[in-house]
This record gives structure tokens, sequence and C-alpha cells, in this order.
């Protein structure tokens, strides 16, 4: 199957800094990739669609400007979380769309483990 | 909109009985199903999904699930636990290309 990473794998920062995931899909071109955040014990919420070359499309609830996406080439999507605050601590997981003529699958990312202090 | 319910927010089967993990969906159209499975600190993979066609899908680790219309379920099944089998899984529905995840079902396998 189709190949996508994370980095970093975990990160701890600081309250009030700003932290940047990259996710990249290894064997395939995609010109959508998914953002997803994930808390202990708890479900995959969707937090915003990424889309290559425009802006990405956000999730009701989910704040654009703090959580800042970037789709600049057909394999790399960027999530930065911005000021980061304790409340942002979470799972972060990243999901490519590989589209063929016949059918699509979205292909995630190991997830990025983001501890706030 | 679409949704998936799963029943059961944990499930304890010992090695070698049978697995069943519960999912009801709503939809108001055809849906397609998934079924994924994560292990802890890991991304997702899709065990499998129903597209159209056959209702009965067949996937990857001896899993299978039964599309039913008549009772919007798409349950999950394996006929005997494997200690590699404790996971969590999910169960999802798509609209366009987005998913939507049920709440989850952790498996522990009991030797």
């Amino acid at each position: 199957g189709a190949v996508v990473s994370q980095h970093p794998s975990w990160v701890i920062c600081k309250s009030g800094t700003s932290v940047k995931i990259e996710c990249r899909s290894l064997d395939f071109q995609a010109t959508t990739m998914f953002w997803y955040r994930q808390f202990p014990k708890q479900s995959l919420m969707l937090m915003a669609t990424s889309n290559e070359g425009s802006k990405a499309t956000y999730e009701q609830g989910v704040e654009k400007d703090k959580f800042l996406i970037n789709h600049a080439s057909l394999t790399l999507s960027t999530l930065t979380v911005t000021s980061a605050h304790p409340e942002d601590s979470s799972f972060y997981i990243c999901s490519a769309l590989y589209r063929s003529r016949d059918t699509y699958e979205q292909y995630f990312g190991p997830g990025t483990r983001l501890t706030v202090t | 909109a679409q949704s998936v319910t799963q029943l059961g927010s944990h499930v304890s089967v010992s090695e070698g009985a049978l697995v069943l993990l519960r999912c009801n969906y709503s939809s108001s159209v055809p849906p397609y199903l998934f079924w994924y499975v994560q292990y802890p600190n890991q991304g997702l993979q899709l065990l499998l999904k129903y597209t159209t066609g056959a209702t009965l899908v067949k996937g990857i680790n001896g899993f299978e699930a039964e599309f039913k219309k008549s009772e919007t379920s798409f349950h999950l099944t394996k006929p005997s636990a494997h200690m590699s089998d404790a996971a969590e899984y999910f169960c999802a529905t798509s609209f366009g290309y987005k998913l939507s995840f049920g709440a989850g079902t952790t498996v522990t396998v009991r030797a």
C-alpha cells in the first residue's frame, strides 16, 4: 500500500511557541490531504482538508488562524500550531488521498504526539 | 448527514474465540463503509471497505464484514482472535472524500 509519513513523531514545546508538523506522501501524489486530531481514548476528529495550491477548508469550530495549513506541493502538507497552549496537546494524524480512475482511499500517517508545557 | 455508531467501547475475547465488533450506520443514500485498526501511538490502517457490490467483504488479517441494509449494520468479525488483534478499531463512513469515524472499540485478547 501507499506510504504516508509524518514528522516529527513527537514534539514537546513551551506554551506560546509555534510548532510545525509535516505530512508527506512518499510514493504517490496527493492533491488532497486531511488533518485529524485525536484525544486520548477518543475517536479522530477531522480538522481540515488540505488542497494543493489552494486554501485549506476547515471544519466548523476549528480556528484557522491557530492551525495554519499549507499544501505547497503534491506530496507535502504542513500543519502549524501557532501560539500553542496546553489544551492543544493532542495526537495529530494526517492522511493523503490516493485517487485512481476507479477508486480512492485515504492513507494515514503514523501521527504526531504534541505536548505543550 | 452520514454517521456511524459503534456499539460497545470495549470488547474482551479469549485467544481463539470469535471477535465481533458492531457498527450501525445512518445514511440517506447508499453509504461507503470502512473498518480501520489503530495500534497504540500509530496511525490508522484500513482493514476493509464496502462500496458497492458484494455485501460480504473480506479484509486483511482474517477480518470480514457484512453490509446489511435491512439492519443498517456493518459488523466486523474474525473467527479466531490472535493476541496481535489487540488494538483500537474504528468504523467509518464517507461523505465525499471525507471520513466520519465512530467512537472506536478497544479490543483486548486474553491468553
